[in-house]
C-alpha cells in the first residue's frame, strides 16, 4: 500500500514549456485535490475533483489544468509554464470524512 | 473566505512544552486540524478535532478548541529534536464542501 505517490520529485522547466505532474493513490479515496506551497503563504487549492470524470477549481487555478478519467489517478498540467508558477506541488487525499492524506511533493521551478 | 493565522516561529528548549497557537475566522469550520512537515517531505497529519469539542489529547499532543475566541492550540509535552519541523493549523467546513483553509505555518525549532 503505496498510499499517495507523486513523480517527478524535482523538476526544472523553461519559462513557456508544459509539463505534467503526476499523482496516484492506491487507498480508493474519492477525494483528490492539488495544492502549492510558497513560503509564507501555507498551502493555496489549485484544483481539486470528487470523483472519477468530476473536478472543479480551487482558489489558484489559473495555468494549470487537470483531469481525473480514474480513481486512482489526478495529473495536473501546466500548458505554458511560467517563473510564478515556481513551488512545491502537493497532491491530496481523502474518503468522504476528515482525513487528508498527503503526497510527498514535486518541487518545480521555472527559469 | 476563511481566514487562517499563525505565527511565524517558535523556539523552545528540549525537554520543555511547546504551544503552537492558531486562529481562524469561520465559525462554521467543522474539523480543525494540526499537520507537521519536516524538511523536504510532505504534510503528515497529526491531529484533529471537531468543532465540538474543547479538547483532545493524544499521547504528548493537547489540542484545546476555543469555538469563541476561534482560537486553536497545540501543546506538545516533552519536546524532543525530532519535533522539529513546520506544524500546519487547517480548518475545513466539512460535508460537500471541498476547501482546506491553510494557516502559513509555524517553524518549532527544538534547541537541545
Amino acid at each position: 500500500n503505496a498510499g499517495v505517490t507523486q513523480t517527478p520529485k524535482f523538476q526544472v522547466l523553461k519559462t513557456g514549456q508544459s509539463m505534467t505532474l503526476q499523482c496516484a493513490q492506491d487507498m480508493n479515496h474519492e477525494y483528490m485535490s492539488w495544492y502549492r506551497q510558497d513560503p509564507g503563504m501555507g498551502l493555496r487549492l489549485i484544483h481539486y475533483s470528487v470523483g472519477a470524470g468530476i473536478t472543479d477549481q480551487g482558489e489558484v487555478p489559473n495555468g494549470y489544468n487537470v483531469s481525473r478519467s480514474t480513481t486512482e489517478d489526478f495529473p495536473l498540467r501546466l500548458l505554458s509554464a511560467a517563473p510564478s508558477q515556481t513551488s512545491v506541488y502537493f497532491c491530496a487525499t481523502r474518503t468522504s470524512g476528515y482525513e487528508q492524506y498527503f503526497g510527498p511533493g514535486t518541487r518545480l521551478t521555472v527559469t | 473566505g476563511e481566514d487562517v493565522e499563525q505565527s511565524l516561529f517558535l523556539s523552545v528548549r528540549e525537554g520543555d512544552s511547546s504551544v503552537i497557537n492558531c486562529t481562524y475566522t469561520d465559525s462554521s469550520s467543522t474539523y480543525l486540524y494540526w499537520y507537521k512537515q519536516e524538511p523536504g517531505a510532505g504534510l503528515q497529519l497529526l491531529t484533529y478535532i471537531f468543532s465540538n469539542m474543547d479538547m483532545k489529547q493524544d499521547q504528548r499532543l493537547t489540542v484545546l478548541l476555543n469555538k469563541k475566541d476561534k482560537h486553536l492550540s497545540l501543546r506538545i509535552a516533552d519536546t524532543q529534536t525530532g519535533d522539529s519541523a513546520i506544524y500546519f493549523c487547517a480548518a475545513f467546513l466539512g460535508g460537500g464542501y471541498q476547501k482546506v483553509t491553510f494557516g502559513t505555518g509555524t517553524k518549532l525549532q527544538v534547541i537541545p
